[in-house]
């Protein structure tokens, strides 16, 4: 399975700042994928970003809120601009793996908190 | 709608006592099932994948079985390391991904 980092594990922001989270996968991967986790919810798919065009964001998730970058095939980062508290979440990137490369792994999370 | 369902919310165990979490799905076609823990404030970690029913997955204190219509992650004399949320998540055959919303299992010494 791919190893995945991401920065930083957990931050404290102010209304009305953006936040920048990376993410990093030690091996070459088509597609990442990036989720929020509300508290007491379950994983809400953002929007899956390929390298070499544009993420596609899900219904009810705009890239004016969550710009996306895919420089390459092992990072990505998501930007979460003009915070609100309603923003406080986990934020998740993940890849395909497995033999048939039909399971999710998962970041270790970002914890974002919005005051 | 394609949907998953994880009962019970929360379950308590004293260390020791075996239990079972379900996991009822509807999807229109079924490329896999899985589950994974979750530490709280961290990212889930991948435990185990089911493909067709009968199948069965174990590891360690877990064992993951799989029907047509459900899953249940069985887990057999319980430490209290075992305490986590246990998420079960579904792959159609359109390549969506949905999530439930976890069992939250705490394990008493």
């Amino acid at each position: 399975s791919a190893v995945i980092s991401q920065k930083p594990s957990r931050d404290i922001c102010q209304r009305g700042t953006s936040l920048t989270i990376q993410c990093q996968v030690d091996s070459q991967v088509t597609m990442m994928f990036w989720y929020r986790q509300q508290p007491g919810q379950s994983l809400t798919l953002i929007a899956t970003a390929n390298q070499g065009s544009e993420a596609t964001y899900e219904s009810g998730f705009v890239i004016d809120k969550f710009p996306i970058s895919r420089p390459n095939l092992t990072f990505s980062t998501l930007t979460v601009s003009n915070m609100s508290p309603e923003d406080s979440s986990i934020y998740l990137c993940s890849v395909n793996g497995g033999s048939l490369a039909d399971t999710q792994y998962f970041g270790p999370g970002t914890r974002l908190t919005v005051l | 709608e394609d949907q998953v369902t994880q009962s019970p919310e929360a379950l308590r165990l004293q260390e020791g006592e075996s239990s079972s979490l379900n996991c009822s799905y509807t999807v229109s076609g079924l490329r896999g099932l899985f589950w994974y823990r979750q530490d709280p404030g961290k990212g889930p970690e991948f435990l185990f994948t089911l493909y067709s029913a009968g199948e069965e997955k174990e590891k360690e204190r877990l064992k993951a079985t799989l029907t047509k219509k459900e899953s249940f992650l069985h887990i057999t004399a319980p430490k209290p390391e075992d305490s986590a949320t246990y998420l079960c998540a579904v792959r159609d055959t359109g390549n969506q991904f949905y999530f439930g919303t976890g069992t939250s299992l705490t394990v008493i010494p």
